[in-house]
């Protein structure tokens, strides 16, 4: 079983859809979770952290649901720009030296 | 902004040779990582460096080996290059208990 799993979609969606991913972990123990977002042949770039109280940046709200393990990001109002894989990121213990990342889920918004 | 800067986009390569991937940060982060990222797998670790010439292995390290001589460089060496080891290569930087920073990637090719 993989550390960090997602649908790898693509989800496909009209423009100003929301859409919601999850994503699992298997190490009870992960202390730290983010989203990262990737464009195509583009470097990870970090989107948000996400925190056990949940957190909302703008349209996409990431929630933490530990004792089911799970992730969430929502993205609400789906704009064209949001294309892209989104990638699940766990933190191992001792924090950031370790990042573990899940496959990613595509993201694909229509006009 | 941080600048995290990877040597070459594109790199193609044959079988045995010895390959060098330069990495360089310019926010005098300690950490360091190297991944690689193939489809369907998402981003394994090779080998990370949390100080100066201190390195430690990721979850695939087999095959390869790094440097850091200096703070603001990291180097990952493919000893002799074969075919399995084309893929994306990944640099990042991160200062201790922040989220990590990507370079553009270099897309390695061996034949």
């Amino acid at each position: 079983r993989k550390e960090v799993e997602q649908d790898p979609g693509p989800f496909n969606v009209p423009e100003g859809a929301t859409v919601a991913f999850n994503c699992t972990y298997s190490n009870s123990a992960s202390q730290s979770f983010f989203w990262y977002r990737q464009d195509c042949r583009k470097e990870p770039k970090l989107l948000m952290s996400v925190y056990s109280s949940g957190n909302e940046d703008g349209r996409f709200t990431a929630q933490l649901n530990r004792a089911s393990q799970y992730i969430s990001l929502l993205i609400r109002d789906s704009k064209l720009s949001d294309s892209a894989t989104y990638l699940c990121v766990v933190a191992s213990l001792g924090g950031y030296n370790k990042l573990i990342f899940g496959a990613g889920t595509r993201l694909a918004v229509h006009p | 902004d941080v600048k995290v800067t990877q040597s070459s986009r594109y790199l193609v390569k044959r079988t045995g040779e010895k390959v060098f991937l330069e990495c360089v940060q310019d926010m005098d982060h300690e950490n360091m990582f190297w991944y690689r990222q193939d489809p369907g797998l998402g981003l394994r670790l090779i080998y990370f460096s949390y100080d100066v010439k201190m390195k430690e292995k990721g979850d695939i390290p087999e095959g390869y080996s790094v440097s850091r001589e200096k703070k603001e460089r990291f180097s990952l060496i493919l000893e002799s290059a074969s075919t399995n080891q084309t893929s994306m290569y990944l640099c990042a930087s991160s200062p201790s208990g922040e989220p990590q920073h990507f370079g553009d990637g270099t897309r390695l090719s061996i034949l």
